[in-house]
């Protein structure tokens, strides 16, 4: 099925642990975003790429690395967790210009003990 | 900062009524959207309305937007208990540098029962 799909779907890190969420889309869009989701806080813009080759910051960054690897996918990198980055995370992509929205991957619950 | 301020933050009704959830922004816009997250799932996209459009239907949605208010609301008919989920309103600003990205409410969580 056409989507976004990220991996892992759980993970438990230690603090100070390092690791790498996966996202990729086969819709051929050229924007792609990570989004972390906390209660009572919607969700927030950590990274994006409006097209391959190009990153830039987001709402909440600190902590957090990207890279757009292709136009497929994109990565989300955390040096060395911390429990405040415990979250779900959440990749989706989208076509500038198109009448339609944001595709969302199923998310990645992370938990930082 | 988040962009869209939604009313209520919790909504419960019975299946067949309707739904009114709303949304208010702070900062121009060029278009403001829906979306629908299930418990434990990724967010769906429901429907897109432009700056320049005051009503938009889809289905049992009605969208609509008053820009010199700052403000949308969602409207979902004769509700379901499928319908259960969080809505989340998502806007992308103006022009700028801000292209493609969309900021998020935190969200209404509408339940229904049965």
């Amino acid at each position: 099925n056409a989507g976004v799909t990220q991996t892992p779907k759980f993970q438990v890190l230690k603090t100070g642990q390092s690791m790498t969420l996966q996202c990729a889309q086969d819709m051929n869009h050229n924007s792609m975003y990570w989004y972390r989701q906390d209660p009572g806080m919607g969700l927030r813009l950590i990274y994006y790429s409006a097209s391959e080759g190009t990153t830039d910051k987001g709402e909440v960054p600190n902590g957090y690395n990207v890279s757009r690897l292709n136009k497929r996918e994109f990565s989300l990198r955390l040096e060395s967790a911390a429990p405040s980055q415990t979250s779900v995370y959440f990749c989706a992509s989208s076509e500038p210009g198109q009448p339609y929205g944001y595709t969302f991957g199923s998310g990645t619950r992370l938990t930082v003990v | 900062s988040q962009q869209g301020e939604e009313d209520p933050q919790a909504l419960s009704i019975q299946e067949g009524e309707n739904a009114t959830m709303n949304c208010s922004y702070k900062t121009s816009i060029n278009n403001l959207q829906w979306y629908r997250q299930n418990s434990g799932r990724g967010l769906v996209h429901l429907i897109l309305i432009r700056s320049n459009e005051r009503e938009k239907h889809s289905g049992r949605l009605r969208v609509t937007l008053d820009t010199s208010k700052k403000s949308s609301s969602l409207l979902i008919t004769a509700s379901r208990a499928a319908d259960t989920a969080s809505y989340f309103c998502a806007t992308k600003s103006a022009g700028g540098t801000s292209y493609g990205k969309l900021t998020f409410g935190q969200g209404t969580i509408l339940t229904v029962h049965p």
